[in-house]
């Protein structure tokens, strides 16, 4: 069936980085684009960022410029989001999600990974 | 940047109509995608293109979307339906970027 599957949980110090993976399967990795969201304990969601695996384009906030990196690796149809220069403020849960075509919505989404930056 | 904005909570009781909004800058003219979200669970889509339902979505959920509001509505609430609801749209002053409102807890009293 068609899924996302993230990986686990991350405990980080501040100014680390951290790289989290989410991995597609049951359908044609390429014809989707990947986004990234976020969501702070109690708080709301949080768009991140915009993964094209066709055309290895991306997008991102504003606020996560130049501390946002997307990778992919076809061969295991696995999206890659680098983040840097971690601080408090980015304790989250990180999700994927996957999404046709702009308009479509983000119709599938990973189970989240929760990743902690504390001292 | 653009941005959305939801009330922070709604309330109805069982069998009656939920709305919510969501308000934008001729947010009209954008399509509007609808999140609903339970408890330690990931989001699920439960409106795409301001008004359509993803399969498996039930029919009392429906959408609008015109001027500066989109309106989600619940038909014959259940409790099943308490949960965090999310508007979500194409911010079109910034390539590829996607906006989310800060969501409505819907409280089914």
């Amino acid at each position: 069936q068609v899924q996302l599957v993230q990986s686990g949980a991350e405990v980080k110090k501040p100014g680390a980085s951290v790289r989290l993976s989410c991995k597609a399967s049951g359908y044609t990795f390429t014809n989707y684009y990947l986004h990234w969201v976020r969501q702070a304990p109690g708080q709301g969601l949080e768009w991140m960022g915009i993964f094209d695996p066709s055309g290895v384009s991306t997008g991102f906030a504003q606020m996560f410029q130049g501390r946002v990196t997307m990778t992919r690796d076809t061969s295991t149809s696995t999206v890659y989001m680098d983040l840097s220069s971690l601080r408090s403020e980015d304790t989250a849960v990180y999700y994927c999600a996957r999404e046709y075509r702009e308009g479509d919505g983000m119709d599938v989404w990973g189970q989240g990974t929760t990743v902690t930056v504390s001292s | 940047s653009y941005e959305l904005t939801q009330p922070p909570s709604v309330s109805v009781s069982p069998g009656q109509t939920a709305s919510m909004t969501c308000s934008g800058d001729k947010l009209g003219d954008k399509y509007v995608c609808w999140y609903q979200q339970k408890p330690g669970q990931s989001p699920v889509l439960v409106i795409y293109q301001d008004a359509r339902r993803p399969s498996g979505i039930p029919e009392r959920f429906s959408g609008s979307n015109s001027g500066n509001t989109a309106t989600l509505t619940i038909s014959g609430t259940q409790a099943m339906d308490e949960a965090d609801y999310y508007c979500q749209a194409w911010d079109s002053s910034s390539a590829s970027n996607r906006v989310f409102g800060g969501g409505t807890k819907l409280t089914v009293l």
